[in-house]
């Protein structure tokens, strides 16, 4: 599977945007990008996922790279609720589809 | 949306007893389903994938006969660990696949405790 980099950390003021970025240099022309969080003792959380072209949805918004090597989530205004740890994963949705391996991922502390 | 749930949400157990984790999709069907491990302050660790009417597929270092792994129905997977012991203690979280639409669904989690 491919691999993802994100900083270990990031912070943020409650109210105000959020962008945290991933790094995955070795993308496949089919690996799509998904987010998830997980809050402590819960299981992850769907974010958003995309392909080429960025998407949005209620949640976040998901910014890629015109090449793909990278992507930035966006919480547009950061909540108190929004603190969690963000796990940045590439899925081949053609094979293995599902098996989502996850890195260490970013823990977003949001200060009130 | 959708939604995975498993029970239980936490169990204790005595070391040397089997214990059962069932993991349900409540309003789509997976083929698929996969059971992940979590020690604390780690990441998810892929235990194996689950499918339905087949056997499952370990991960490396995972030990088919200590995790047994059955998926009987399109909705349910259930994962037993045989003879816990305490190294087994772990958060186990189970996800599914709504292949209609490429979103992942997990399950809240099943804290175990081999005591």
């Amino acid at each position: 599977d491919a691999k993802t980099t994100q900083p270990n950390s990031m912070e943020s003021n409650e109210e105000e945007p959020v962008h945290l970025p991933c790094n995955h240099s070795t993308i496949s022309g089919t690996d799509y990008i998904h987010w998830y969080r997980q809050l402590p003792s819960q299981g992850p959380e769907y974010v958003i996922h995309g392909l080429t072209s960025n998407v949005n949805n209620r949640m976040a918004s998901l910014a890629i790279a015109e090449d793909r090597k990278s992507s930035t989530l966006i919480l547009h205004r950061a909540t108190l609720r929004d603190a969690a740890v963000y796990y940045c994963i590439l899925r081949n949705h053609n094979t293995n589809a599902g098996k989502s391996t996850f890195g260490d991922g970013t823990t977003l502390t949001v200060k009130p | 949306g959708a939604v995975v749930s498993q029970h239980p949400s936490r169990v204790i157990c005595k070391s040397g007893t089997s214990v059962k984790i069932e993991c349900r999709s409540l309003d789509f069907q997976a083929t698929t389903m996969f059971w992940y491990r979590q020690f604390p302050k780690q990441s998810l660790m892929l235990m194996a994938t689950s499918n339905e009417g087949s056997k499952a597929t370990y991960e490396q270092g995972v030990e088919k006969d200590k995790f047994l792994i059955n998926h009987a129905s399109l909705t349910l997977s259930t994962l037993t660990v045989t003879s816990a012991h305490p190294e087994d203690s772990s958060f186990y979280i189970c996800s599914a696949d709504r292949t209609d639409s490429g979103e992942q669904y997990f399950g809240p989690g099943t804290r175990l405790t081999v005591t």
